[in-house]
């Protein structure tokens, strides 16, 4: 079965902290996908990254990074110098290759203050 | 500009009756998904709509209480049945290809806030 863990459910920061938001997986299969979506107050539901098993590079892209790391399982996001334009909830989620089976984790509310 | 959209944005509903959430997208796509997500909750896949056949549905989620239609491949509704208020959600349909940058990503339309009192 997909699993997904994010065990902070809350974070709180001041502006210009840098803060990492922890993701854990279990699945049993040898390939699939993982992601990270944010999720302002207005609702929508916005994509940030994919990253494919096979690769375990990490990314950065601007101020956002992502440390993938297989051998624990790990997929974690990192913003640096972080915003008030950042407060939102994340969701780390994993789905097979055939995004047949997605899951999502409970989410991390992060918020960002002046 | 938006890519996929989602009619109505909000509505508050009276128990017992129905409500159709449209989903639209602009361009033709391979796959489309209804979610839900309750207060404070993370995302809860319903189904997956198929078109031209019935919609697959996911343990805990029967025809009857969501039905789905996807009459092509543009375009797909969700119906929430009999509501009551433990229906109160955002419902947000996802899709997979079409004029979006991955096929191996789904991408979210704006959701719709449903209250049922």
């Amino acid at each position: 079965a997909q699993k997904v863990t994010q065990a902070q459910t809350e974070i709180s920061v001041v502006e210009k902290e840098d803060v990492t938001l922890d993701c854990v997986y279990e699945t049993r299969d040898t390939t699939y996908y993982l992601f990270w979506y944010k999720q302002p107050p207005s609702g929508e539901l916005v994509f940030l990254i994919r990253r494919n098993s096979f690769d375990e590079q990490n990314e950065i892209s601007g101020r956002y990074s992502w440390n993938f790391q297989k051998s624990t399982s790990s997929f974690n996001f990192t913003i640096t110098a972080s915003q008030v334009v950042d407060s939102a909830v994340y969701f780390c989620a994993l789905s097979d290759t055939n995004n047949n089976d997605m899951r999502f984790g409970a989410g991390t509310r992060l918020t960002v203050k002046p | 500009s938006a890519v996929i959209s989602q009619k109505p944005s909000r509505d508050i509903c009276q128990r017992g009756t129905s409500l159709t959430i449209q989903c639209q997208v602009d361009s033709q796509v391979t796959m489309m998904f209804w979610y839900r997500q309750q207060p404070g909750q993370s995302l809860t896949l319903i189904a997956t709509a198929n078109q031209g056949s019935e919609a697959t549905y996911e343990s805990g989620f029967v025809i009857d209480k969501f039905p789905i239609s996807r009459p092509n491949l543009t375009f797909s509704t969700l119906t929430v049945s009999n509501m009551s208020p433990e229906d109160s959600s955002i419902y947000l349909c996802s899709v997979l290809g079409g004029s979006l940058a991955s096929t191996d990503t789904q991408y979210f339309g704006p959701g719709t806030r449903l209250t049922v009192l």
